[in-house]
Order: C-alpha cells, then structure tokens, then sequence
C-alpha cells in the first residue's frame, strides 16, 4: 500500500506571495492532518479535515486554509506569506485516531 | 492551556538504555503517543498507551501515569540508527498536540 505523499518537496517563494500544498492521503484513509515544523516550535497542528469538512482547526492565522476533495487528498494554503511561514509542512493521514501516517513534508522558505 | 514538557537532548552510548520523559498539562485526552523522526525525514508511529502501565514494543516501550501527568519512552539496547528525535503526542478529541521533541545523541 503507497504512503502518504505530498506535492512538492520543497518550495521557494516570496514575501506577500500566495502557495498551495497538496497531500495525498493512504488509500482508505479519510481523516487528513496538516502539521507545521519549525526547529524552534516543534510541530504544530493547522487542521484536520474528514470526509470533506473541517473537523478541528489550531491556531493559525485565517491566511492558512485547507480543502479536502471527495478522494481525500487535500491540498493547503497561505495567503500573503511571511518570511515566518518558512517552515517543514506535514500532511498525515489516519485511519483510527490514535497513530498518524506522515508524509515527507513540504519544505517552503520564504524569502 | 496544553502543554506537553520533554527534554530537548538526551545522550546515551550505544547498547545502552535510555529513557526519555514527558511531562504534560492537559484538561483531558484518550491517549499519549510515541514518534521518531530521522532528519530530513518524517515522523513515524512508535506506540500509543491508551491506559496507564508500560506497552512494550521489540526494543522500545512507552510508559504512561495519568495520576502523574507523566510518561515516557524506554529504548533498550540502543544502536546508532535509533539516532533521531523522539516526540510525545496528547491524542486530545479536537487534535493531536506534539511535544517539542528530545533529540537523542547515540556515542559509540
């Protein structure tokens, strides 16, 4: 069974520039989570969709937003990105509650 | 607020044990759970104690007190490879909140 992946790897964009992340969950699985890493926070919940609705949101700005399609893959957003957006994003997918199944990441720098 | 408090580095030598702790603050949760991410990697699911007591997983366990706010991960006859950073995770009903991970240093 194929992982999770996400599209692309890593990404270069500037100040007040707008990108989209996607996420491709494992086959069957429904809930899709977005985690933002940075070396000094860790890792820190951005939202959770299943089955096509936002179930739970952490605390971020509404430039961040997500969607979830009908086949579960997922894609992410930020709006008018800051340098402080530079950041490994994880995208995981879970079928019970209690393990999550990552992806590579999105590396996005800001510049 | 949530919080979950873990060491940011732990060293050990190789073949040895080790144990890394979590503390947490939390008004309620189903589960703690274990992650090791290698760098440039991703995270990946160790354990998950559900219930107070010690799960035991091949090499590594994972211990949780409710009464303590406490747990912790045990990684028994340590090798290089275990070389990562290790994060605690509160399964909480509206999200999973991520520790700020411990980055253990293996000497052999």
């Amino acid at each position: 069974k194929a992982g999770v992946t996400q599209t692309p790897r890593y990404l270069i964009k500037t100040r007040g520039q707008q990108v989209t992340l996607s996420c491709s969950p494992i086959s069957g699985h429904r809930s899709v989570s977005w985690y933002q890493q940075t070396p000094g926070q860790g890792l820190q919940f951005l939202f959770e969709y299943f089955s096509e609705t936002q179930r739970n949101k952490g605390n971020f700005p509404g430039r961040f937003s997500g969607r979830q399609f009908s086949n579960s893959r997922s894609e992410m957003n930020v709006s008018t990105l800051e340098l402080g957006d530079s950041a490994l994003y994880l995208c995981a997918s879970s079928l019970e509650d209690n393990e999550q199944f990552f992806g590579p990441g999105t590396r996005l720098t800001v510049l | 607020g949530q919080s979950l408090e873990q060491p940011s580095e732990v060293t050990a030598v190789e073949g040895a044990i080790v144990q890394i702790n979590c503390t947490y603050q939390t008004s309620g949760f189903y589960g703690l759970s274990w992650y090791q991410q290698h760098d440039g990697g991703a995270p990946t699911f160790l354990s998950y104690n559900a219930l107070d007591g010690l799960e035991e997983t091949g090499r590594f366990s994972s211990f949780l007190s409710r009464s303590d706010s406490y747990g912790y991960l045990l990684l028994q006859e340590l090798q290089m490879k275990d070389s990562a950073s290790y994060f605690c995770a509160l399964n909480r009903d509206d999200k999973i909140i991520f520790g700020k991970g411990t980055r253990l240093h293996i000497l052999p």
